[in-house]
């Protein structure tokens, strides 16, 4: 079992670019989150998929958008890139309709913005 | 909303010593909580999770846990250090304020002295 896989590890980009950050699930997981996790920091929630679709969305603006694949892969998708933005992106996968079910998480992808 | 504090961002133990990483945590619902250890440049593990039942969880690597509802605590503990325990820990809470978000705290780095 690889667990939850993401692409690419480490990225660079300008301001003002936009950029997409990927991710594969566990095998057998239906859902997807996204966090971002800020240089000593906790990780923060953007959002989550399900079905396809955005279930909850924390307090991020417009500029991150999602999107989740019938074989339950998802994408981040950031516009308009800040220096704000640099961070470390976390994908997790977790399975059923369930709040307490355990979520794992992939090793992240590192984004400069410079 | 729920949300986590972790008192300490830093603690510094000798090995063989008691491992004892503080996390308090305010929810208006019963809350599920988590705690999930992070290695240099990896993503997040979990280590164990409080959802109903049993007030003492025992985790993975010799950690548990124990939710004390009267003191809104969930405090991880481990009797003797290791050198590999060296790592940020994150205590996480969710509940049917947040749904499926998991809402992390700060975060306590350990460093285990010889």
């Amino acid at each position: 079992d690889a667990g939850v896989t993401q692409s690419p590890t480490h990225l660079i980009k300008t301001r003002g670019q936009q950029v997409t950050l990927r991710c594969s699930p566990k095998s057998g997981h239906d859902t997807v989150s996204w966090y971002q996790q800020a240089l000593g920091q906790g990780p923060q929630f953007i959002f989550q998929y399900y079905e396809e679709e955005e279930r909850q969305r924390g307090n991020f603006p417009d500029r991150f958008s999602g999107h989740q694949f019938p074989n339950y892969s998802s994408e981040l998708n950031v516009n308009a890139l800040l220096l704000g933005d640099s961070a470390l992106y976390l994908c997790a996968s977790s399975s059923a309709n369930l709040m307490n079910t355990e979520a794992f998480f992939g090793q992240g992808t590192r984004l400069t913005v410079v | 909303a729920q949300s986590v504090t972790q008192l300490g961002s830093h603690v510094s133990v000798s090995e063989g010593a008691l491992v004892l990483l503080r996390c308090n945590y305010s929810s208006s619902v019963p809350p599920y909580l988590f705690w999930y250890v992070q290695y240099p440049n990896q993503g997040l593990q979990l280590l164990l999770k409080y959802t109903t039942g049993a007030t003492l969880v025992k985790g993975i690597n010799g950690f548990e846990a124990e939710f004390k509802k009267s003191e809104t605590s969930f405090h991880l503990t481990k009797p003797s250090a290791h050198m590999s325990d060296a790592a940020e820990y994150f205590c996480a809470v969710t509940s049917g304020n947040s749904g499926y978000a998991l809402n992390f705290g700060k975060g306590t780095s350990l460093l285990v002295t010889p």
